[in-house]
């Protein structure tokens, strides 16, 4: 079965300009989860859905980021404009429900210059 | 705010030798996860656990949620080369939503 599929798997992009990430849950999983992972702050939780909708967003930065999940079965996390600290690795899990353990993706490795 | 403190930061052992390590919250948690991430890829859980005093193991891995909540530890038993990678614990913010807070890791590395 596939796990959480995420892309791209790297994108190098320069300040101020767009970034979209893109994530596909496992099929069947209700819970999606978006983490950011840096040297500096370890892994950290940024925003959860449940049923498509978001519950806890507390951990977006700033108005930059924005998350969306339109349905089921994709969900989107945006930064615009991107900044050089922006830069990091971004993981995206799901799982059946909330208190269910979480399946992460590979990631999406994000430079901005 | 709520912290996790993971030792050691990074482990060099023996293939065979048995790995400590173990983290520490200023706060009460009333669950504790530990996951192992491997380069390029992300955490995979390899133990939960959701009790005061519970110990758990899964194959040669054996983690304990310390009885006053705000620890627990994971060992390994007899390293081989394939347990290479970081080791992360996590702990539930108790809020009533299902958020977690990770520690900094351990990185371990096993020489043959």
């Amino acid at each position: 079965d596939a796990g959480v599929i995420q892309s791209p798997r790297h994108e190098v992009t320069e300040m101020g300009q767009e970034v979209t990430l893109r994530c596909k849950p496992i099929s069947g999983h209700n819970s999606l989860f978006w983490y950011r992972q840096t040297m500096m702050r370890g892994l950290e939780l940024l925003i959860y859905f449940n049923n498509n909708v978001p519950i806890d967003d507390s951990g977006m930065p700033e108005d930059r980021f924005s998350a969306k999940m339109p349905n089921a079965s994709f969900s989107t996390l945006k930064i615009q404009p991107s900044e050089p600290r922006d830069s990091a690795v971004y993981f995206c899990a799901s799982s059946f429900q909330e208190s269910d353990t979480q399946y992460f993706g590979p990631g999406t490795r994000l430079t901005v210059l | 705010g709520q912290q996790l403190n993971q030792s050691p930061q990074s482990m060099f052992i023996q293939e065979g030798e048995d790995v400590s390590m173990n983290c520490t919250s200023s706060s009460i948690f009333n669950t504790w996860l530990w996951y192992k991430q491997e380069p390029g890829e992300g955490p995979v859980l390899l133990i939960a656990l959701y009790k005061a005093g519970e110990l758990t193991s899964n194959g040669r891995l054996t983690a304990q949620f310390g009885i006053t909540r705000k620890d627990s530890f994971l060992n390994i038993s007899a390293s081989i080369p394939s347990d290479v990678g970081i080791y992360f614990c996590a702990g539930d913010v108790t809020s009533g939503t299902y958020k977690y807070i990770f520690g900094t890791g351990t990185r371990l590395k096993v020489l043959a």
